[in-house]
């Protein structure tokens, strides 16, 4: 268990539609990351968030977003979805210090769009 | 921006036996990290192994180790004395050490290890 945490575990829903995807961090973890995992993108780096603010940004569609609240808890909303859409999304969070920082990850959100 | 490539989709071997997966990088940074990260079939993301680019020697952790050639931008794994539990996806990834961090993970596609008992 990496004490990152991610609801729900499986969410399908239609196309077209909108979902929020959930991530907590582990005690204490100032940044949280959000990755896809597709069969046709494989795995690919989204979002970084810090302490609230966003940090970096990678390939993330415009229909996707996300923010970081004041408990340090994350959501993803991806709307207007399509097929293609449909993937693993994981969340991984790590500390903040000199150095390098390990990033550990949640068990993921399977979505499926149908 | 850095790419990552694993030329071997799916790999076979005996339980027992050793194994080496490749990994080559493309990138203009000097300091970075590398990583094998492994995926059982729980989807479960784990840390393997860590390499810093500024250092010379290759990190070992137990029966998994790496060759680090930075010249070559080549990255590989070995696993010794492999085991039943070892069967799964193998990705390689890239992080640039400046920044701290921000830019999160590359990884390549992966390579697929399967045991055979």
């Amino acid at each position: 268990d990496s004490g990152v945490t991610q609801t729900p575990k499986h969410l399908i829903t239609a196309t077209g539609q909108r979902v929020t995807l959930r991530c907590s961090p582990r005690s204490g973890d100032l940044s949280v990351y959000w990755y896809q995992q597709s069969l046709d993108q494989g795995l690919q780096f989204l979002i970084h968030y810090y302490n609230g603010e966003e940090r970096a940004k990678g390939n993330i569609l415009e229909r996707f977003s996300a923010q970081q609240f004041p408990d340090l808890h994350s959501e993803l909303n991806l709307s207007s979805l399509e097929l293609g859409d449909s993937a693993l999304y994981f969340c991984a969070s790590s500390a903040r210090g000199a150095g390098y920082n390990e990033q550990f990850f949640g068990p993921g959100t399977r979505l499926t769009v149908l | 921006a850095q790419t990552v490539t694993q030329s071997q989709p799916e790999m076979s071997v005996q339980e027992a036996e050793t194994v080496t997966l490749s990994c080559t990088y493309d990138t203009s940074e000097s300091n970075y990290y590398l990583f094998w990260y492994k995926q059982p079939p729980s989807r479960q993301m784990i840390l393997v192994i860590r390499q810093e680019a500024y250092k010379q020697q290759n990190a070992t952790e137990n029966r998994f180790s790496v060759n680090f050639q930075k010249a070559a931008k080549s990255f590989s794994l070995k696993i010794s004395d492999s085991q039943l539990g070892d069967t799964a996806m193998y990705f390689c990834a890239f992080m640039k050490r400046t920044g701290g961090g921000a830019d999160g993970l590359t990884f390549g596609k992966g390579t697929h290890l399967i045991i055979q008992p």
